[in-house]
């Protein structure tokens, strides 16, 4: 398998512009996890998705924030309009119950 | 609430030398799962190890090993004989069990450097 892929790796957007991240997790994961790491509050979940369904979005930070998951192979994470404390580096990861999750390369966002 | 602590912002090592990372962590479940993560200056965060909280014996893999005491709430991660390729920046982790793996709550991190 070839781990968790995210796109795009790199991302720069002027303020206001909407902004989508890609994730693909592995093959029969069911959980699939969206993180954001950033120097002032490190690691933190967003959001998580079970079969799909979303079921925790206690962490995502506002109502510009949106994620979806439309089948077992993709998921997206929507930022509209994007701000400059939006800038960070955006973790996908999937896992099956109770196992270790995956984490993706990550996809390092810019909004000036 | 459950709370990992990572005391050791960075250190700073010569190659060779051994190295602990300490991890202190806080959950008031009385099962759990503790991990270990490494990011190298790539970027992407390796796994290195998972530990139920049933199991305290202690692991060796290596180079490394790990050191669980369920009384302190400690997770701690040795790295001996030090190189070069082992400076990154390491995560310590917790979540419930009976949960998703990947519901983590991370520790700030330790950077590690080594140098030659």
């Amino acid at each position: 398998d070839a781990g968790v892929i995210q796109s795009p790796r790199h991302e720069v957007t002027e303020m206001g512009q909407e902004v989508t991240l890609r994730c693909k997790p592995i093959s029969g994961h069911d959980y699939l996890f969206w993180y954001r790491q950033t120097m002032m509050r490190g690691l933190e979940l967003l959001i998580y998705f079970n079969n799909n369904v979303p079921i925790d979005d206690s962490g995502m930070p506002e109502d510009r924030f949106s994620a979806k998951m439309p089948n077992a192979s993709f998921s997206t994470l929507k930022i509209q309009p994007s701000e400059p404390r939006d800038s960070a580096v955006y973790f996908c990861a999937s896992s099956s119950y109770r196992t270790e999750a995956f984490f993706g390369q990550g996809t390092r966002l810019t909004v000036v | 609430a459950q709370k990992v602590t990572q005391a050791q912002t960075e250190i700073s090592v010569v190659e060779k030398e051994d190295v602990t990372l300490d991890c202190v962590y806080e959950t008031r479940d009385t099962t759990y799962y503790l991990f270990w993560y490494k990011q190298p200056p790539s970027g992407e965060l390796v796994f290195l190890i998972r530990r139920n909280s049933f199991d305290e014996q202690n692991e060796i893999s290596g180079r490394y090993s790990w050191n669980f005491q369920k009384s302190t709430s400690s997770f701690n991660f040795t790295i001996t004989a030090s190189q070069v390729v082992d400076s990154a920046v390491y995560f310590c982790a917790l979540s419930e069990v009976g949960n998703q793996g990947g519901k983590l709550i991370f520790g700030q991190g330790t950077e590690l450097s080594v140098k030659p």
